[in-house]
């Protein structure tokens, strides 16, 4: 009963350097998405995907990209890690918006990043 | 982009009492959802508000999506302590993407 993992949960990085936040999910979700979380300004939302081969960007991407090679796995990559990306990222994943669909965002339990 | 307000910030409450929050956005919503927030966790589904006007409960959480189709309403009855964490309201749902409130930070003291 996985629901929506992400790895690794805490990671610090040194400015500049680079890293992947994994996010897979086992629901068979066709949509993906990734959101930041800082504090008092709520979750906002990254890049999404809504379908395999599919992305987009959201609020925030700068910094980031997303590729969507599968339906399972949803990568967040940062390719120079700067302070101010020191966030919770969280994962979420969701069946496509339809009829008895309540909108529901499955999340995972979130990375913690820390960049000096 | 679509702005959500939502106030208050956060409470401090004693067991037992009851909690009101608030949302208000700058555009018109066809969706409300309240999320809920426990401590190092991601957020889970609370409520979810499809129609102006309509009122949800969910135990002891009842939540109103208002007339003006801008403001959305959620209030917790007799809070208990693992009513702990942050309270979110979102909206509309469209290809995955939602639209967060800041948050309400909602702490139960015994």
């Amino acid at each position: 009963n996985a629901g929506v993992t992400q790895t690794p949960k805490f990671q610090v990085l040194k400015t500049g350097q680079s890293m992947t936040l994994q996010c897979a999910q086992d629901m068979n979700h066709e949509y993906m998405s990734w959101y930041r979380q800082d504090p008092g300004m709520g979750l906002r939302l990254i890049h999404y995907s809504v379908g395999a081969g599919i992305t987009d960007q959201g609020e925030v991407p700068n910094g980031y990209n997303v590729s969507r090679s599968t339906t399972e796995d949803f990568p967040l990559r940062l390719l120079s890690a700067a302070p101010s990306q020191t966030s919770v990222y969280f994962c979420a994943s969701s069946p496509p918006p339809g009829v008895g669909n309540t909108g529901e965002l499955f999340f995972g339990e979130g990375s913690r990043l820390t960049v000096l | 982009g679509q702005q959500l307000n939502q106030s208050p910030q956060s409470m401090f409450i004693q067991e037992g009492e009851d909690v009101s929050m608030n949302c208000t956005s700058s555009s018109i919503f066809n969706t409300w959802l309240w999320y809920k927030q426990d401590p190092g966790e991601g957020p889970v589904l609370l409520i979810a508000l499809y129609k102006a006007g309509e009122l949800t409960s969910n135990g002891r959480l009842t939540a109103q999506f208002g007339i003006t189709r801008k403001d959305s309403f959620l209030n917790i009855s007799a809070s208990i302590p693992s009513d702990v964490g942050i309270y979110f309201c979102a909206g509309p749902y469209t290809a995955s993407k939602l639209t967060f409130g800041t948050g309400t930070r909602l702490q139960v003291t015994l």
